[in-house]
């Protein structure tokens, strides 16, 4: 079945600093991945997305590119802010109306 | 639009008792989609409809967890005989019916406790 393994936190980290959370998953047939972001006392709510192989997903400063070589979707940003501190979920789903399936999710908090 | 709704935010129970929740989608929403979400976990696939139809409820996490859609609108998770167990954050999500991969959009939760 499809599953998403993220790498573990929290994560902490300085304002400016560069940022990875890894995601890799497993997957039948050709996926669409997402990353979303679940801000304090906040539902969760859509940061990006790729739907097929080389596909990049853009929003906010954050990027992550579908790898299917890899079977990978890190999300990425060049200069994290003190806003940016939230828990991020990496999340696919494929054709057949399966559902959504998430990582557990990686805590990031960024000091100023 | 206005949001995915659902009540109550919080709900503290004794073990045993039976609870329901609602959740109010997105109005021009066809799709609604129950999950649970525990402690340092991602959320977990319960349920969902398109429209008042339910396609998906073998992930159910037993016969005591039931959920209706009946005019297609708003939803509600009801989970009977209530265990410790079952603590955890209820989410509800809401996506137009245009393909797979279409994001969902999701409420703050319900979050339930069972003393």
């Amino acid at each position: 079945g499809n599953s998403v393994t993220q790498m573990e936190g929290p994560v902490t980290l300085s304002e400016e600093a560069f940022l990875t959370i890894n995601c890799t998953y497993t997957a039948t047939g050709y996926p669409s991945l997402f990353w979303y972001v679940q801000y304090p006392g906040e539902g969760l709510q859509l940061l990006l997305k790729a739907t097929k192989a080389d596909d990049k997903g853009s929003n906010k400063g954050f990027e992550a590119t579908y790898r299917k070589e890899t079977t990978s979707f890190h999300l990425e940003k060049g200069s994290v802010q003190v806003s940016d501190s939230a828990v991020y979920f990496c999340a696919l789903t494929s054709p057949g109306n399966t559902p959504l399936v998430f990582g557990k999710g990686t805590r990031l908090s960024v000091i100023a | 639009d206005t949001g995915v709704s659902q009540n109550p935010r919080h709900k503290i129970t004794k073990r045993g008792q039976n609870v329901t929740f609602r959740c109010d989608p997105i109005s021009e929403h066809n799709r609604l989609y129950w999950y649970r979400q525990t402690l340092g976990q991602g959320p977990e696939f319960l349920t969902y409809f398109q429209n008042e139809a339910q396609l998906e409820k073998s992930r159910l996490l037993s016969d005591r967890f039931s959920a209706e859609r009946p005019k297609g609108s708003f939803s509600t998770l009801e989970i009977q005989r209530t265990e410790q167990g079952d603590s955890a954050m209820y989410l509800c999500a809401s996506s137009p019916d245009r393909g797979f991969n279409e994001k969902l959009f999701f409420g703050s939760g319900t979050q339930l406790s069972v003393l």
